[in-house]
């Protein structure tokens, strides 16, 4: 299974919105609501960030929202903020009943 | 709240067995509505899905097609905990290791486990 695609880094400045993309397969992303997101800052655990292609859990911001069309999923931030600057990874149920994550994007904050 | 603890040694030498453990608090291995996953993460293979362990009126395991020779994910109902055993172990296999609960995503993460593999 091939990890999903994602660019290497994204910037922006404060208040500014930017998109992460995950590009996948129709047996991944393309075949399943099953996408996530994840944020990880140096030395903590990944913390979930969307869920379903587009749902938010408890406790997270609004300026994080999720979409997905064909074999391409995609994450916005919108509002930039200095605390958003981390590693974020997306992640996709697959066809053999197992899951696979994208290859990882450094957002900066300029 | 939940909360995952893991436990088990950091140096693993090559050709043994890697064994870790999980233990859950504020939510149950035998639940009906979430799975219990291990996840490893290092700078040459970035994050990587190993398996995961769930019941469903029946225990499921499901692993990465890489992994499926050498490694088992067992749930403990006694210790409410789940344990990793990876065999045959490489440096290749030397990463940070992570349990998570999934029910809406991997929602929950233990604090990670840094295994290291040299003799």
């Amino acid at each position: 299974q091939s990890a999903l695609t994602q660019p290497a880094s994204v910037s922006g400045s404060p208040g500014q919105s930017i998109t992460i993309s995950c590009t996948g397969t129709s047996s991944d992303v393309g075949g399943y609501k099953y996408v996530s997101w994840y944020q990880q800052h140096p030395g903590k655990a990944p913390k979930l960030m969307i869920y379903d292609v587009s749902y938010r859990p408890s406790g997270v911001s609004n300026r994080f929202s999720g979409s997905k069309s064909g074999n391409t999923a995609s994450l916005t931030i919108s509002g930039l903020q200095a605390e958003d600057e981390a590693d974020y990874y997306c992640s996709s149920y697959t066809s053999s009943r197992t899951y696979v994550f994208g290859t990882g994007t450094k957002v900066t904050v300029l | 709240q939940v909360q995952l603890q893991q436990s088990g040694p950091g140096l693993v030498k090559p050709s043994q067995t890697l064994s870790l453990a999980c233990a859950i608090s504020g939510d149950s291995v035998a639940s009906n509505s979430a799975a219990w996953n291990w996840i490893r993460q290092s700078p040459s293979r970035g994050l990587e899905w190993l398996g995961r362990t769930y019941y469903r009126s029946k225990w499921y395991n499901e692993y990465a097609i890489s992994m499926k020779s050498r490694i088992n994910i067992n749930p403990d109902t006694t210790k409410n905990q789940l344990s990793l055993q990876l065999n045959s172990v490489t440096p290749e296999d030397a990463a940070v290791y992570y349990c998570t609960r999934e029910q809406h995503g991997f929602d929950y993460w233990g604090q990670g486990t840094l295994v290291t593999v040299s003799s």
